[in-house]
């Protein structure tokens, strides 16, 4: 099991450019979430993906879009990128399944390292 | 909204000490409570977890946290501190059922030889 996979490990953009980060969730994980983490910070939420739709958001702008694919992968997009978006992306599976209810351990994957010079 | 207040971004222990990290939350339904540990470079493993069951939890590496409700606090430690717990841990709070985590803003712990 190669547990949640995230691609690329790192990546360095200048300002006002768009950025793409990818995820694979655990085996036999149907949702993602994704949070961001600021160096010296704890990791904040952004939103989380099910069934191919955003569940759930957090405080984010709308320069912070997602999608999830039919096998559960899921890409997050950052426009127009400042300064402040420099952190770490983290990527986090669980398995809600039917009824999309109930705790679930969220597993998550060693982060893309995201540097807007 | 939920959140968790950790105090102290920096704990220095002894090795062969006890290891205390403090975490209260705040929640206006009960909640789920974890501790995370990251090692540098690496994502979040989770060290334990209360989802409403026992209080007194026990987690990997010789960690145990206790869920006291009228204090509002979600402490963690380990009673011998080892080398390879030098690491940064995150306390981090759920509304069941939402799976939407908020975490504090962490401890780095160093180990003193």
């Amino acid at each position: 099991d190669a547990g949640v996979t995230q691609s690329p490990t790192h990546l360095i953009k200048t300002r006002g450019q768009q950025v793409t980060l990818r995820c694979s969730p655990k085996s036999g994980h149907d949702t993602v979430s994704w949070y961001q983490q600021a160096l010296g910070q704890g990791p904040q939420f952004i939103f989380q993906y099910y069934e191919e739709e955003e569940r759930q958001r957090g405080n984010f702008p709308d320069r912070f879009s997602g999608h999830q694919f039919p096998n559960y992968s899921s890409e997050l997009n950052v426009n127009a990128l400042l300064l402040g978006d420099s952190a770490l992306y983290l990527c986090a599976s669980s398995l809600i399944g039917i009824g999309g209810q109930g705790y679930n351990e969220q597993f998550f994957g060693p982060g893309t390292r995201l540097t807007v010079l | 909204a939920q959140s968790v207040t950790q105090l102290g971004s920096h704990v220095s222990v002894s090795e062969g000490a006890l290891v205390l990290l403090r975490c209260n939350y705040s929640s206006s339904v009960p909640p789920y409570l974890f501790w995370y540990v990251q090692y540098p470079n690496q994502g979040l493993q989770l060290l334990l977890k209360y989802t409403s069951a026992a209080t007194l939890v026990k987690g990997i590496n010789g960690f145990e946290a206790e869920f006291k409700k009228s204090e509002t606090s979600f402490h963690l430690t380990k009673p011998s501190a080892h080398m390879s717990d030098a690491a940064e841990y995150f306390c981090a709070v759920s509304d069941q059922g939402n799976n939407r985590l908020a975490f504090g803003k962490g401890n780095q712990v160093v180990v003193i030889p």
